[in-house]
């Protein structure tokens, strides 16, 4: 089976650290993406970790551990354009867009 | 650049009708790929196209189907609607070994 976990929401203050948490279970896999979604809008691509480690990408950051099925997204300096939904997902085959994603987390930024 | 854009951006049916939504990919692009929204849920897989045929398929009944044409652009066509089919429709297109999907901004729809 297919399984992804993330949690539904979460609270955190302008400036601030914040790291959304993802679990998972799947038939294979071929990388894992973590995408943000405004309101109302398309889902658009922010990191992607296939092996192990923590990838940077400017406030953004993601780690991934295979062997533990876990990986998570830290956004530093919280802006309060970060309020989004966060969705995580795996995509278990090479040849393919079967991506098989998260419910999602939303995230509220307060001032 | 034009990125991937669907059409239309929103659509009420009814009941039992039929619905074709469209997508043009990302210019380089070769893979077509659908996803089903709920409101509150991530996307879930509908079908993927690459070179004119459906390659993989998700948990969605054969009222969902679709074509890719040479160009790579793509339809959803959905039958017999249900109330249940309402959801937001996103489109996402990538190279067939590429790395992440990107997506159009998709199309609402309400069947009522």
């Amino acid at each position: 089976g297919q399984n992804i976990d993330q949690p539904t929401e979460m609270t955190a203050t302008e400036g601030a650290i914040v790291q959304i948490n993802c679990t998972y279970q799947t038939s294979g896999f071929n990388g894992l993406f973590w995408y943000q979604q405004h309101a109302g809008e398309a889902p658009t691509f922010l990191s992607y970790n296939v092996l192990d480690g923590l990838e940077e990408k400017g406030r953004f950051s993601s780690f991934l551990s295979r062997s533990k099925g876990y990986s998570y997204l830290l956004l530093k300096e919280l802006q309060m354009k970060d309020s989004a939904s966060y969705l995580c997902a795996v995509r278990p085959r090479r040849d393919g867009q079967n991506f098989v994603f998260g419910p999602g987390t939303r995230l509220s930024v307060l001032p | 650049d034009a990125g991937v854009t669907q059409s239309p951006t929103h659509l009420i049916k009814t009941r039992g009708q039929q619905v074709t939504l469209r997508c043009s990919p990302k210019s380089g692009h070769d893979t077509v790929s659908w996803y089903q929204q709920a409101l509150g849920q991530g996307p879930q897989f509908i079908f993927q196209y690459y070179e004119e045929e459906e390659r993989q398929r998700g948990n969605f009944p054969d009222r969902f189907s679709g074509h890719q044409f040479p160009n790579y652009s793509s339809e959803l066509n959905v039958n017999a609607l249900l109330l249940g089919d309402s959801a937001l429709y996103l489109c996402a297109s990538s190279l067939k070994y590429g790395g992440a999907a990107f997506f159009g901004q998709g199309t609402r729809l309400t069947v009522v």
